[in-house]
C-alpha cells in the first residue's frame, strides 16, 4: 500500500545543534515530495519541495532536504537549529495522479522541541 | 495576496447542530482541498475540487458531511448533524492545480477552523 512514514514522533535538540527529520515513502514511482511546518494554532507552511533534478533541495528558513531514490527517503536537515524552529513538521507526497489534482498524503508528523 | 481565508477560526457547537465552514481560496487557484486534522488520525484529505467540480470525495467520513464549491472563490464544508467525534481542525488549501504545470503542485493552506462539538 502507498504510504508516508515519519518514524520519529518527537525530537528534542539543543539550540545550535544540527537537525535531521526522517521521511520514507512507499510508492510505485517517484512522487513529488514536500516538507511542511506547522506552528501551534497555525496552518501548514511549505518549507521545500522536490519534483525532479538535483536531489538536494533548499528551502526557506535554512532548511534543506535530500531525495534518495534507493532508500525511498526525503530527509529534512538544518545545520543549526534556532529556538523559533520548534514546531511540527510534516512530510507529504503527491503520487502525481493523472486526471489532475494534487492529492497530497501526509505523514503523521514529527514534533520538534528546541532546548535553550 | 491575502492567502487562503477560512472562517470561522473557532466554532463551538452542541451535538446535533449544523456546522458550516467556509473557505476563500487564493485568486487564480483552480484546485481546492479540505483536510481534517486530529490527534488520532493526523491530516486526512476529505475532498478536493478542480475548477469547482468535486473530483474525489472518498475521504468524506459519512453522509453527514457535504462540501460545495459554487464558484471559484468560495467553498463550504457542512456537517449536519454534528457529533462530538467531528471535533477537529479543518483546513482548506488551494493550488494552481492542473492549469499551472508541474510547479503548481504546491498547496497553500489556510489557518484552519477549530471545531468543538459538545
Amino acid at each position: 500500500a502507498q504510504s508516508v512514514t515519519q518514524p520519529d514522533i518527537h525530537i528534542t535538540v539543543s539550540e545550535g545543534a544540527s537537525l535531521e527529520l526522517r521521511c520514507n515513502y512507499s510508492y510505485g514511482a517517484t512522487p513529488y515530495l514536500f516538507w511542511y511546518v506547522q506552528s501551534p494554532g497555525q496552518g501548514l507552511q511549505l518549507l521545500l519541495k522536490y519534483f525532479s533534478g538535483d536531489t538536494l533541495v533548499q528551502g526557506i528558513k535554512g532548511f534543506e532536504a535530500e531525495f534518495k531514490r534507493s532508500q525511498s527517503s526525503f530527509n529534512l536537515r538544518k545545520p543549526s537549529v534556532h529556538w523559533s524552529d520548534a514546531a511540527e513538521y510534516f512530510c507529504a507526497v503527491d503520487p502525481i495522479l493523472t486526471g489532475g489534482g494534487n492529492k497530497l498524503t501526509f505523514g503523521t508528523g514529527t514534533q520538534l522541541k528546541v532546548e535553550l | 495576496d491575502a492567502g487562503v481565508i477560512q472562517s470561522p477560526r473557532h466554532e463551538v457547537t452542541e451535538m446535533g447542530q449544523e456546522v458550516t465552514l467556509r473557505c476563500k481560496p487564493i485568486s487564480g487557484h483552480n484546485s481546492l482541498f479540505w483536510y481534517r486534522q486530529t490527534m488520532m488520525r493526523g491530516l486526512e484529505l476529505l475532498i478536493y475540487f478542480n475548477n469547482n467540480v468535486p473530483i474525489d470525495d472518498s475521504g468524506m467520513p459519512e453522509d453527514r458531511f457535504s462540501a460545495k464549491m459554487p464558484n471559484a472563490s468560495f467553498s463550504t464544508l457542512k456537517i449536519q448533524p454534528s457529533e462530538p467525534r467531528d471535533s477537529a481542525v479543518y483546513f482548506c488549501a488551494s493550488s494552481l492545480g492542473t492549469s499551472g504545470g508541474v510547479g503548481a503542485n504546491v498547496l497553500t493552506f489556510g489557518a484552519g477552523s477549530r471545531l468543538t462539538v459538545l
